[in-house]
């Protein structure tokens, strides 16, 4: 199975900032199926990006996601404070389809 | 708008099995996958199967298979998932999530169910 590791475990940036979020894949990822997840405390998880750069139904345009092969980011590109959460990037185009262990963005 | 309701929370005790239902509104039901993943508590989120409901034939990934069914139900709506042989590290937030594109198309989850907390102690 394909093992995607997240990087870094743990971001601390202010509002306003950038934050550049990393998934690598130990195989590439077919037709670039990876999407990027949001999952607040208490939450089901919320699709962002699908295809590794189309983003989901009522995404906000601050939210963009590059890559292919094996490298991936999601960048967004100002923090707003609702944006505070972890993050999971999930590859769809091999099974069993697997999940990152997730990148926690948290307010510094 | 697609709505996900799952049953409410189980404990369960080590060796018994539960069901966990998750009945769908507001899209077409047998036309697009539902997802089973989990999340033990303060972990990621691990696929465990899924089915199309308008085909009726489930896959599984391998840790789980033998251990869970994954069924539906078109006339309701109404995706089941039971695991079986339950032990305590099975404790976790069950979800379900609807495929976002077509029956038989590699897909990301778009709407996802409210979560199930599922409890396994003696």
């Amino acid at each position: 199975e394909i093992v995607l590791t997240q990087s870094p475990g743990t971001l601390s940036l202010s509002p306003g900032e950038r934050a550049t979020l990393s998934c690598r894949a130990s195989q590439s990822v077919s037709s670039s199926y990876l999407a990027w997840y949001q999952q607040k405390p208490g939450q089901a998880p919320r699709l962002l990006i699908y295809g590794a750069s189309s983003r989901a139904s009522g995404i906000p345009d601050r939210f963009s996601g590059s890559g292919s092969g094996t490298d991936f980011t999601l960048t967004i590109s100002r923090l707003e404070p609702e944006d505070f959460a972890v993050y999971y990037c999930q590859q769809y185009g091999s099974s069993p389809q697997t999940f990152g262990q997730g990148t926690k963005l948290e307010i510094k | 708008q697609v709505q996900l309701v799952q049953s409410g929370p189980e404990v369960k005790k080590p060796g018994s099995s539960v069901k966990v239902s998750c009945k769908a509104s507001g899209g077409t039901f047998s036309s697009y996958a539902i997802s089973w993943v989990r999340q033990a508590p303060g972990q990621g989120l691990e696929w465990m199967g899924g089915i199309i409901p308008i085909f009726g034939t489930a896959n599984y990934a391998q840790k789980f298979q033998g251990r869970v069914t994954i069924t539906a139900d078109k006339s309701t709506s109404t995706a089941y998932m039971e695991l079986s042989s339950l032990r305590s590290e099975d404790t976790a937030v069950y979800y379900c999530a609807k495929a976002a594109a077509a029956a038989g198309k590699p897909s990301s989850f778009d709407y996802w169910g409210q979560g199930t907390l599922v409890t396994v102690s003696s």
